[in-house]
């Protein structure tokens, strides 16, 4: 039943490397979206994505990048970790956001993957 | 995005009904009002939308004030599995989801 996986639920690295964060969903979805979540300020939107090969930038992208090769998959890439992106790092899918009846669209979210930087 | 104010906790007793407040005074005509909820360790999940009419579904209801200024998500019984934190969302055309601090339900057994 599981729709939206993400690659690792905890993860460790130090600073400086970079780091690859993978999402994947079977349902068919054109958007996908990056988000963090850190105390006090909830969730944000880093990165969003509404077709294959296409990005936009969310609320807070300083410090990351994406990829969206297959519809399937969206990656966030850290080119180099910091310590204040240690995070928890949410990803979320949904049907497409661009035309009418995008608004009841709900998301699907992964678990998510809790990022340590050291 | 127009902004919605929500309790930042409430606290119910299991097997009771549970109503969530949401203020959304600056909503406009084509917002639709969602609801998603966070389980601890989990990532948010929908629960609930609506525009204008009351909804239901297996999760919940949604109760939307005639003004559609407020609104109220019902849990009609409580368990244990609900305590979360509830976020409720105003969504216009093509708009992202925005999440606020959301309210903290606690279900005491």
């Amino acid at each position: 039943d599981v729709k939206v996986t993400q690659s690792s639920r905890y993860l460790v690295k130090r600073t400086g490397e970079k780091v690859f964060l993978e999402c994947v969903q079977d349902m068919d979805h054109e958007n996908m979206f990056w988000y963090r979540q850190d105390p006090g300020l909830g969730l944000r939107l880093i990165y969003f994505s509404y077709d294959v090969k296409m990005k936009e930038k969310g609320d807070i992208p300083e410090g990351y990048s994406v990829s969206r090769e297959k519809k399937e998959r969206f990656s966030l890439i850290l080119e180099s970790a910091s310590t204040n992106q240690t995070s928890m790092y949410l990803c979320a899918s949904s049907l497409s956001g661009r035309y009418l009846g995008a608004q009841t669209n709900g998301y699907t979210f992964g678990s998510g993957t809790r990022l340590t930087v050291v | 995005d127009a902004k919605t104010t929500q309790p930042n906790s409430m606290e119910s007793n299991e097997e009771e009904p549970v109503h969530l407040p949401c203020n959304h005074s600056t909503i406009s005509g084509t917002d639709y009002i969602h609801w998603y909820r966070q389980l601890p360790s989990q990532g948010p999940e929908y629960v609930i939308h609506g525009l204008t009419s009351n909804v239901n579904n297996r999760m919940a209801s949604l109760a939307i004030a005639e003004d559609r200024k407020s609104s109220t998500l019902i849990l009609h019984r409580a368990t244990l599995r609900d305590a979360a934190v509830y976020y409720c969302i105003l969504r216009g055309y093509g708009n992202k989801l925005v999440f606020g601090a959301g309210t903290i339900l606690r279900v005491k057994s």
